[in-house]
């Protein structure tokens, strides 16, 4: 089935350490996106790419590094930069159509990285 | 893009309709109106999206005011695997640098046996 895999689903982290999370998407789309979500709160934007070696800043991109070397996958890196990581990130991605988006959202199912 | 306002919690029998408000009084002509929810711990989930005119698939509908300022998304028979948070985004619908959603703190439905 078509679909986002996010791994791992759980993650812990000593402080100082970088650590790569992986999305990989099967559904031929074109724009993916990372978000954080702290508990309680919305989802704040990290990084979002349209196209396969292009990438763009979100809200709140510091201490954190992306690439986008293929299309179907979209790897975020939480660096030692990043000051307060433990978080949940979800991955998604949007097809594009003529110019257009539909504005439809598929997430994956989310890693739960924890900072010792 | 407009903002958004929702209230933070709302509580539904099972079995009744849940009616979820939302207003963005400053939305403009070319943006949508997008519902999304999130059970918790899982990714969201898109419900349905409209510019004006009302909308109806399997999971809602989506009422829009004539003046496009509010916006109400109906689960017509809840259920308990509803309860989840939602969220209710504008957007527009073109392919600019800004292209991403919004989601902002939305409304906690819980939905009571």
């Amino acid at each position: 089935d078509g679909g986002i895999t996010q791994s791992p689903k759980y993650l812990f982290r000593k402080e100082g350490q970088n650590v790569t999370l992986s999305c990989e998407q099967n559904l031929n789309h074109d724009a993916m996106y990372w978000y954080r979500q702290d508990p309680g709160q919305g989802l704040r934007l990290i990084y979002y790419s349209q196209i396969v070696n292009d990438f763009q800043k979100g809200d709140i991109a510091e201490g954190y590094s992306v690439s986008r070397e293929k299309k179907e996958s979209f790897p975020l890196t939480v660096t030692s930069a990043q000051k307060n990581p433990t978080a949940f990130y979800l991955c998604a991605s949007m097809k594009i159509w003529k110019g257009t988006h539909t504005g439809e959202l598929f997430f994956g199912e989310g890693s739960r990285l924890t900072v010792l | 893009d407009a903002k958004t306002t929702q209230p933070p919690s709302m509580d539904c029998a099972e079995g009744r309709a849940a009616n979820l408000p939302c207003n963005h009084s400053t939305i403009s002509g070319n943006e949508y109106v997008y519902w999304y929810r999130q059970i918790h711990s899982q990714g969201p989930q898109y419900i349905i999206h409209g510019l004006k005119n009302n909308e109806t698939n399997e999971m809602a509908s989506l009422i829009i005011t004539e003046d496009r300022k509010s916006s109400t998304l109906i689960l017509p028979h809840a259920t308990l695997r509803d309860t989840a948070v939602y969220y209710c985004i504008v957007r527009v619908a073109v392919n600019n640098a800004g292209n991403m959603l919004t989601f902002g703190g939305g409304t906690r439905l819980m939905v009571k046996p």
